[in-house]
């Protein structure tokens, strides 16, 4: 089994959907959480960030943290054309590695 | 200027020849990183590094060496490429100490072996 697992799509959304994206995995241990978009030819760059459970919000952007069940969520409002790229969950415990997932292509159709 | 550079961004090779991918940075951070990206199988460590006396394995080390030649230099070698190392590969810094360890990705170098 995986640590980290993501649905790779891809979603296709109209422009101004909310968009949900969702992570699972497996190590309870994880207590770092992020999110990264990475739009084509283009190295990843960090979107969220956050520490345990809880949510976390910026601007039409909330990443959701649930350590119960394992499970992160990042939701996107109003989204938009430029919103369209490979959105990435990564992970990380007290030890020094990160765990990324495989990512989800996202296309927001104007 | 970009803080994390890579070069070359493209690399066409045939089987067995040695390769060095070469990454750069003026972040200033002691830590950096070597990934892998492939379709279906997301990023991947190969290496990481904590600072220039300090190398360690990450996932997928097998096939691949690296050298810290300095805090801002971090290169990669595949010492006899073979073609399943086809793959678009990724440099990254973060910051010691940082709560999450934000990592910052360079452009990415794409690799191909015939």
């Amino acid at each position: 089994q995986k640590e980290v697992e993501q649905d790779p799509g891809p979603l296709s959304v109209p422009e101004g959907a909310i968009v949900s994206l969702n992570c699972t995995y497996s190590n309870s241990a994880f207590q770092y959480f992020m999110w990264y978009r990475q739009y084509s030819r283009k190295g990843p760059e960090l979107l969220m960030y956050t520490y345990s459970s809880g949510n976390k919000e910026d601007g039409r952007f909330t990443a959701q943290v649930d350590k119960s069940s394992k499970y992160i969520s990042l939701f996107i409002r109003d989204s938009q054309p430029s919103d369209s790229a490979t959105y990435l969950c990564a992970m990380r415990h007290t030890g020094n590695q990160f765990y990324f997932g495989t990512g989800t292509s996202l296309t927001v159709i104007p | 200027d970009a803080d994390v550079t890579q070069t070359p961004r493209n690399r066409i090779t045939k089987t067995g020849k040695r390769i060095m991918l070469e990454c750069s940075q003026t972040k200033g951070h002691d830590r950096m990183y070597w990934y892998r990206q492939d379709p279906g199988l997301g990023l991947r460590l190969i290496y990481y590094s904590f600072d220039v006396k300090d190398i360690n394995k990450g996932e997928i080390s097998d096939g691949y060496s690296v050298s810290r030649q300095a805090q801002a230099k971090f290169s990669l070698s595949l010492e006899s490429a073979i073609p399943n190392q086809t793959a678009l590969y990724f440099c990254a810094t973060s910051e010691t100490g940082s709560l999450g360890g934000e990592q910052f990705f360079g452009p990415g170098t794409r690799l191909t072996v015939l």
